[in-house]
């Protein structure tokens, strides 16, 4: 256990449904991200949240939507995916710049996510 | 340009043997890097941190630090069965909360 846990760990969604998935950490930490894993493809680095910041990658999709409604949670809201999008969600958090000494990320266990 | 490079193996070494994953990176002015290892189906654990030039050595992990020639790299000593899997570089810069990671090298000891 890494101190970040993810919800749903397995998620099946058609085209046209609406679901969320939920991170928490409980490491102290005060910024959280959100990664997408495909087959042969590096991480891809959706979103991160943190206390000065908030940063999105602008190849995202608009039917990511992220929330952060504090520095212990994340959730990432779905809607109207393609089949495309399915791949391994990974939730990581890690202390805040400027503490680059010690800004080790932890990742939490991922949700797997198909859309049919 | 890719911001991390890794070789994507497969690497295969026997059991007992050293195993040697490199990475290179784009951005110079990287300050931290890290070496995740992560099995087939699970999330990437976080094995070796590093923040300096040097080596760094944590049990059979040694990571070594090269900024000037942009490169990391992981050795495993006495490479267990138990090491078979993906392993991935990732570095942060200056530029904030960014991580980048490589593809990944995937390692077999076999045995």
């Amino acid at each position: 256990e890494t101190g970040v846990t993810q919800t749903p760990r397995h998620l099946v969604m058609g085209m046209t449904n609406k679901k969320s998935l939920k991170c928490e950490q409980h490491l102290g930490h005060n910024a959280m991200y959100w990664y997408k894993q495909s087959a042969k493809k590096p991480l891809e680095l959706m979103f991160v949240y943190s206390l000065e910041e908030r940063v999105e990658n602008n190849s995202v999709p608009s039917r990511f939507s992220p929330e952060c409604p504090n520095s212990s949670h994340l959730f990432l809201h779905l809607h109207t995916l393609q089949p495309e999008d399915s791949a391994l969600y990974l939730c990581a958090s890690s202390r805040d710049k400027p503490d680059l000494s010690y800004n080790e990320q932890f990742f939490g266990p991922g949700t797997r996510l198909t859309v049919l | 340009q890719k911001e991390v490079e890794q070789n994507s193996g497969p690497l295969s070494v026997p059991e007992g043997a050293i195993a040697s994953l490199n990475c290179t990176y784009s951005d110079r002015v990287s300050q931290s890097f890290f070496w995740y290892r992560q099995y087939s189906g699970k999330s990437p654990e976080l094995i070796m941190s590093i923040y300096s030039n040097g080596d760094k050595e944590d049990g059979r992990f040694t990571a070594q630090l090269n900024k000037a020639s942009q490169y990391v790299s992981l050795l495993i000593r006495d490479s267990q069965p138990s090491d078979s899997a993906t392993y991935l570089c990732a570095v942060n810069g200056m530029s904030g909360n960014q991580f980048y990671f490589g593809t990944g090298t995937s390692l077999t000891v076999i045995p």
